[in-house]
């Protein structure tokens, strides 16, 4: 069965610092997200990304935050200057736009910022 | 603003029994619901994807209902078993390719 490769599995990093998170989308899937999951909380939406664009954007989604797809196999989450507050597991997620079909789910990265 | 409810946040139950489990959503202008499965610190596994055009999907021990115009939707799990133990979302979307609302899960624990 195809999947959603995410990597690391696991950052840790110190405030300030950057961090890119890597997924690996399945191959004929044309939407790619990424959503975020602080613990104990729901899974919240950040971006949506087609045509090597953004297609939607949430609040969080702020000037902190980018994505690219650099190789057109990668699709990457960029978080400058991170914070406390970024701690969370990210998750990659694709689908191929059309009515009916599922998204799948990566299996998330867990970034704690210390 | 479309908002996502599960009810109850958590549940208990002996191995065996068949058990349902609830979500509602505000905006019945929906395109797809969807139903995932997380075990603890790990990723969403797809279950059920019923379109808005459905009333219900099956997969296994699994049945999805959806009744849009009331906004809910309920999986029904039959015959549970320990293995069944997780964290159930439910989330929607509105059109194709747009982002998922979700709500906050139901904790499902099946003891043996």
């Amino acid at each position: 069965e195809p999947e959603v490769t995410q990597t690391p599995s696991h950052q840790v990093t110190q405030m300030g610092q950057e961090v890119i998170l890597r997924c690996v989308p399945i191959s004929n899937h044309l939407y790619f997200y990424w959503y975020r999951q602080i613990l104990g909380q729901k899974v919240e939406f950040l971006v949506s990304f087609y045509n090597n664009e953004i297609s939607e954007k949430s609040e969080i989604f702020d000037d902190q935050f980018s994505v690219e797809r650099p190789d057109g196999s990668n699709f990457t989450l960029k978080i400058r200057s991170t914070k406390l507050e970024d701690s969370a597991m990210y998750f990659c997620a694709t689908d191929n736009g059309q009515g009916g079909t599922e998204a799948f789910f990566g299996q998330g990265t867990r970034l704690t910022v210390v | 603003k479309q908002e996502v409810t599960q009810i109850p946040a958590a549940l208990s139950v002996p191995e065996g029994e068949n058990l349902v489990l609830n979500c509602s959503f505000t905006d019945s202008a929906i395109y797809n619901l969807q139903w995932f499965r997380q075990d603890p610190g790990k990723g969403l596994t797809s279950l059920l994807l019923i379109q808005s055009s459905q009333r219900e999907q099956t997969s296994g021990r699994l049945n999805a209902s959806l009744d849009k115009s009331s906004g809910r939707s309920t999986l029904y799990i039959a015959a549970s078993q320990p293995g069944d133990s997780a964290t159930y979302l439910c989330a929607v979307d509105n059109q194709a390719g747009t982002a998922l609302i979700f709500g906050k899960g139901t904790t499902l624990s099946v003891s043996s």
